[in-house]
């Protein structure tokens, strides 16, 4: 079955830019979450999604939103981007129980 | 953030030789992941432990599930040049709610022939 899918992989904005970016599940899965890794910071979690739910949220400023849709798509949004949003954002899904938590491949976002 | 201590941060070994990386925490985890993550790319999972004590082995790579249910091994035997990456485990309470996996800091392995 086809994985975690997120687009774009690369994307380049100058400061104060918003942005949109996307995560499509695993079919079948009904969590996603998002993740910003930085290389000083490592792997810091955004917030989860759950049947359209916000379920969980990190230490994020309010900048950074994200919605869930009724067929479990994720969007995440940042909006007047700062430099320091420069990052690779992840999103990972999950099924029910112990099916696992798969990452997608990333979007690599560069604010200059 | 990482709030599971894991180490070493980074490996340098040569190819053909074995790897072992740990990971501790302060609270219990009823989940353990290991994943692998190559540059530019998301983490890759490699092995999922659901119960204290359970051993479990996916080729050359073999994790345990600590008794105590506080930490994790992850052993790689053989190295070869693949192996190359960042590995990190993850933690988690229930998998009710994934969006409170914990992960640790990461170990750099890094193989020359």
């Amino acid at each position: 079955k086809a994985g975690v899918t997120q687009t774009p992989r690369y994307l380049i904005k100058t400061r104060g830019q918003q942005v949109t970016l996307s995560c499509s599940p695993i079919s079948g899965h009904r969590s996603v979450s998002w993740y910003q890794q930085t290389p000083g910071q490592g792997l810091q979690f955004l917030f989860e999604y759950f049947s359209e739910t916000q379920r969980n949220k990190g230490n994020f400023p309010g900048r950074f939103s994200g919605r869930q849709f009724s067929n479990s798509r994720s969007e995440m949004n940042v909006s007047t981007l700062e430099l320091g949003d420069s990052a690779l954002y992840l999103c990972a899904s999950s099924g029910q129980g112990a099916s696992g938590y798969t990452f997608g491949s990333g979007t690599r976002l560069t604010v200059v | 953030g990482q709030q599971l201590n894991q180490s070493p941060q980074s490996m340098f070994i040569q190819e053909g030789e074995d790897v072992s990386m740990n990971c501790t925490s302060s609270s219990i985890f009823n989940t353990w992941l290991w994943y692998k993550q190559d540059p530019g790319e998301g983490p890759v999972l490699l092995i999922a432990l659901y119960k204290a004590g359970e051993l479990t082995s996916n080729g050359r790579l073999t994790a345990q599930f600590g008794i105590t249910r506080k930490d994790s091994f992850l052993n790689i035997s053989a190295s070869i040049p693949s192996d190359v990456g960042i590995y990190f485990c993850a933690g988690l309470m229930t998998t009710d709610s994934w969006g409170k996996l914990q992960f640790g800091a990461g170990t750099q392995v890094v193989v020359t022939p």
